[in-house]
């Protein structure tokens, strides 16, 4: 199985930048792209789509997100950071079965 | 606007069945296929089972494979999810999932509200 490994939390200050790392065991890109995707938790709620394929942005997902990263190595950023943003992030791979997701990051505000 | 609308959670026993339904609307259901995903309290999340769009096709990790059966009516746009031999460690939120498909691979894009099984004697 793919292991993603994502920092448990990250503390961040309104209007700074947050980024958020994933990275997997094995590499997740294949014929020039890279199979990552990035959700978003809020605490008694469903997970929301942010970041398809490490970089698209889903629909109705504001600019201030954005992700990158190939191979082995992504990150998701925010910035500006925004109260709403405070959640917890997990990146998704769909590179082989099983999907696998990272254990989560949490975004706290300091 | 897709709805996913999961019931039939609750708590049961270790070793008694529990089955999940999934009602979709807002889309052509029958045009994807469908996942459920689960979170055990305070977890992250894990992949339980897919089912491709004419239900010929099904898919398991391990540690549900043999126990879990995941199933679906197109012509009630409802996917479901039979539980048998539930163990404590199945308890978690689980939630329904469809996929879109682009460039070779698919993501979750849309996910229910989720339903919790509890498992405990």
């Amino acid at each position: 199985d793919i292991v993603l490994t994502q920092s448990p939390a990250l503390a961040v200050s309104l209007g700074q930048r947050a980024t958020i790392s994933c990275k997997t065991n094995q590499n997740v890109d294949y014929y020039g792209n890279s199979y990552m995707h990035w959700y978003q938790q809020k605490p008694g709620q469903q997970p929301k789509l942010l970041i398809y394929l490490a970089s698209n942005l889903a629909s109705g997902i504001p600019a201030r997100f954005s992700g990158r990263g190939s191979g082995t190595d992504f990150t998701l950023t925010i910035d500006p950071v925004e109260a709403d943003d405070t959640a917890t992030y997990y990146c998704q791979q769909s590179r082989n079965l099983p999907n696998t997701f990272g254990a989560g990051t949490k975004l706290e505000l300091k | 606007e897709v709805q996913l609308v999961e019931t039939g959670g609750g708590l049961v026993q270790p070793g008694r069945s529990l089955k999940l339904s999934c009602v979709a609307s807002g889309f052509t259901f029958s045009s994807y296929w469908m996942y459920w995903i689960r979170q055990a309290p305070g977890k992250g999340l894990e992949w339980v089972s897919s089912i491709n769009t004419d239900g010929g096709s099904t898919y398991y990790p391990d540690s549900v494979k043999g126990r879990f059966t995941i199933s679906r009516d197109n012509a009630e746009n409802t996917v479901y999810l039979q539980m048998n031999s539930l163990r404590s460690e199945d308890t978690a939120t689980y939630y329904c999932a469809k996929d879109y498909y682009y460039d070779g691979t698919y993501y979750f894009d849309y996910w229910g509200q989720g339903v919790m099984v509890t498992v405990s004697s």
